[in-house]
């Protein structure tokens, strides 16, 4: 059974700052990985979506890696922003078609 | 413009009551997905339909029960049977590509608070 984990679950830095999230899934079998940006009492805006057979995908200041073999993916941040404070959730897509199983999230806050 | 749109934003329940939410989405999308969202746990899939006339359940279907008549629309109904309701529901759709796999983005609406009173 595909398990997602995000870590850390809250995060807190100074504006400007690079920063990592991090996405851990148990079942490297999978189509596809994409990052979301929820806002408080809002619904999820895609960010980055990962094919299976892509390292990475880049869309401005974010950057997400994709490591099937060793289940994990990394969304960098550059030069945070308060506007950034939001929660970020990975979620994976695996075998099985409709499959998509998420992660918990990490709630960032970036401090002006 | 094109999106989905859930209705209402906030709906309060008593308890024994069948409530029913709203998901609509112009963007010519056959999957629609409902989850369940509560706090500091992922997002749990209820029902999802591939097509028109056709759904399927997901991890938690119990205590729910879904229908899908137009392209557009897939309403969920939260049924007295589900013993704890009180979540944020999302409502999502998303392209199908040639056979069962689903391998784009899918986009979500803003979401409905449901409260038990």
């Amino acid at each position: 059974k595909q398990e997602v984990t995000q870590i850390p679950a809250a995060l807190s830095v100074p504006e400007g700052e690079n920063l990592v999230l991090n996405c851990s899934f148990t079942d490297s079998a999978i189509y596809n990985l994409q990052w979301f940006r929820q806002d408080p009492g809002k619904g999820l805006t895609s960010l980055l979506l990962i094919q299976s057979s892509q390292r990475e995908q880049t869309s401005g200041r974010l950057n997400a890696s994709l490591d099937k073999s060793s289940g994990r993916s990394t969304l960098y941040i550059a030069a945070s922003q308060p506007g950034d404070s939001a929660t970020y959730l990975c979620a994976v897509m695996g075998t099985g078609g409709f499959k998509t199983i998420f992660g918990a999230g990490t709630r960032l806050f970036v401090k002006a | 413009d094109g999106g989905i749109t859930q209705s209402p934003k906030y709906l309060f329940r008593k308890e024994g009551q069948n409530v029913t939410l709203s998901c609509e989405q112009n963007l010519n999308h056959d999957a629609m997905y409902w989850y369940r969202q509560d706090p500091g746990q992922g997002l749990r899939l209820i029902y999802y339909s591939q097509i028109v006339n056709d759904f399927q359940k997901g991890d938690i279907a119990e205590g729910y029960s879904v229908s899908r008549e137009k392209k557009e629309s897939f309403p969920l109904t939260v049924t007295s049977a589900q013993k704890n309701p009180t979540a944020f529901y999302l409502c999502a759709s998303s392209p199908r590509q040639g056979g069962t796999l689903m391998n784009t983005e899918a986009f979500f609406g803003q979401g409905t608070r449901l409260t038990v009173v």
